[in-house]
């Protein structure tokens, strides 16, 4: 099992720029998750998918922020237009299922984001 | 709103000294309890977990935290570190309305 798999691993782009991170989920896994991790805010829950549908993006910071899941084994973060702020590790995560058993979450290695 | 507190923001503890990070969390249902360990440049690896059953749980590498339910709290505790245990740990919640909360994290460092 290749576990999470994020790319890329690290980005260095320009303020204003487009981002695309993306995320494949370990196979058979039906939930997916986005978060960020800051020194200053910790990890934070961005949105979650379950059977490729957003159930909660009251995570996502704002309008410049939208994430995809178009098929059961990828999924996209995109932030557009990018600014400093947005410099983070943003780690995808998948689960079994979203039920009461076998909830445990997988966490890919990140993406590295410095918004310059 | 529901939370998860870690009050340690960071510890610093000599070889073979026991470890003990502290987990508290505001919800009142019934919940899944999770200490996730990062280990520096690495991504989260799970440590432990609580479902139901006996609040005394065993986790990976000696670890294990007690569920004490009338006091929220999910207590990570080791009784002999090692220089290997310099991480981030993570206590993290889940609610029967399937939303997961994660505390700030408590960085580890363990001197040897």
């Amino acid at each position: 099992d290749a576990g999470v798999i994020q790319s890329p691993r690290h980005e260095v782009t320009e303020m204003g720029q487009e981002v695309t991170l993306r995320c494949k989920p370990i196979s058979g896994h039906n939930s997916l998750f986005w978060y960020r991790q800051t020194m200053m805010r910790g990890l934070e829950l961005l949105i979650y998918f379950n059977n490729n549908v957003p159930i909660d993006d009251s995570g996502m910071p704002e309008d410049r922020f939208s994430a995809k899941m178009p098929n059961a084994s990828f999924s996209t973060l995109k932030i557009q237009p990018s600014e400093p702020r947005d410099s983070a590790v943003y780690f995808c995560a998948s689960s079994p299922d979203l039920g009461w058993t076998h909830n445990e979450q997988f966490f890919g290695p990140g993406t590295r984001l410095t918004v310059l | 709103a529901q939370s998860v507190s870690q009050h340690n923001h960071h510890v610093i503890l000599s070889e073979a000294a026991s470890l003990e990070l502290g987990c508290n969390y505001s919800y009142g249902g019934t919940v899944n309890l999770f200490w996730y360990v990062q280990y520096p440049g690495q991504h989260l690896q799970l440590l432990l977990k609580y479902f139901s059953g006996d609040p005394l749980v065993k986790g990976i590498k000696g670890f294990e935290a007690e569920f004490i339910k009338s006091k929220f709290s999910f207590n990570l505790r080791k009784p002999s570190v090692q220089w290997s245990d310099t991480a981030e740990y993570f206590c993290a919640v889940k609610n029967t309305g399937n939303q997961f909360y994660f505390g700030t994290g408590t960085s580890l460092t363990v001197i040897p």
